[in-house]
């Protein structure tokens, strides 16, 4: 099944600073790849996705590229702010093994912006 | 335009009891997903169902957890005797369509914490 690494655990940055996350994964078949903030007590939020068919998709101060090839993606937040503190996961589409596909999340990282 | 509810939003059982908990998709989808999460861990899949069906429990432990989603009403996660391993809160997804190979935009609910004692 697809295994999906994620790095950093955890990333402080200065406000207006630049945070990047990367993950890695297994399945060189996977060609979904969404990206999910939670914030304290709330469920994860689809904040942006790609599909392999672009190597890069933008949504105002985040982005996400994919590298297909070497089997990662990354998370680009410009600008941070400290409403962009939270924790984030990105995951990638895989096969289940028992007749569906299914996202495969990271392990997530915890994002702080000091003001 | 109500998105994924779940409840309860905490749960407290003693070990040996039983837990229910509920999830009502987004208005138009038929396709939910359970999801579990530990502290300091993303979320394992468990189940997705589609209404009356449960198309793929592979990640739901074989004991004691059962699932379904009813013609009519929110779907349920079930967890009988309950140990404090249980302990985590449990996410509940829904989506308009079933992912594929491309995938599809999961939308999830607040999830329920449950603590077992």
């Amino acid at each position: 099944g697809e295994n999906v690494e994620q790095h950093p655990s955890t990333l402080s940055v200065q406000e207006g600073d630049s945070a990047v996350i990367k993950c890695t994964y297994s399945d060189s078949a996977s060609n979904y790849f969404p990206w999910y903030k939670q914030e304290l007590g709330k469920g994860p939020q689809l904040i942006i996705d790609i599909r392999s068919n672009v190597g890069e998709k933008k949504d105002q101060r985040i982005a996400v590229t994919l590298n297909k090839t070497a089997k990662h993606f990354s998370l680009h937040i410009t600008e941070t702010q400290p409403e962009d503190s939270a924790v984030y996961f990105c995951a990638a589409i895989g096969y289940s093994g028992a007749g569906s596909y299914q996202l495969t999340f990271g392990k997530g990282t915890k994002l702080s912006v000091i003001p | 335009n109500a998105g994924v509810m779940q409840n309860p939003r905490h749960l407290v059982r003693r070990r040996g009891q039983e837990a229910r908990l509920r999830c009502s998709p987004m208005k138009g989808h038929s396709h939910v997903y359970w999801y579990r999460q530990l502290p300091e861990e993303g979320l394992k899949f468990m189940v997705y169902l589609q209404k009356e069906n449960i198309i793929d429990e592979s990640g739901m432990p074989k004991e004691r957890f059962s699932a379904e989603f009813p013609k009519e009403g929110p779907s349920i996660l079930r967890i009988q005797q309950v140990v404090r391993g249980d302990s985590a809160a449990y996410f509940c997804a829904s989506s308009l369509s079933p992912h594929g190979r491309g995938g599809e935009k999961l939308f999830f609910g607040s999830g329920t914490q449950l603590s077992v004692l």
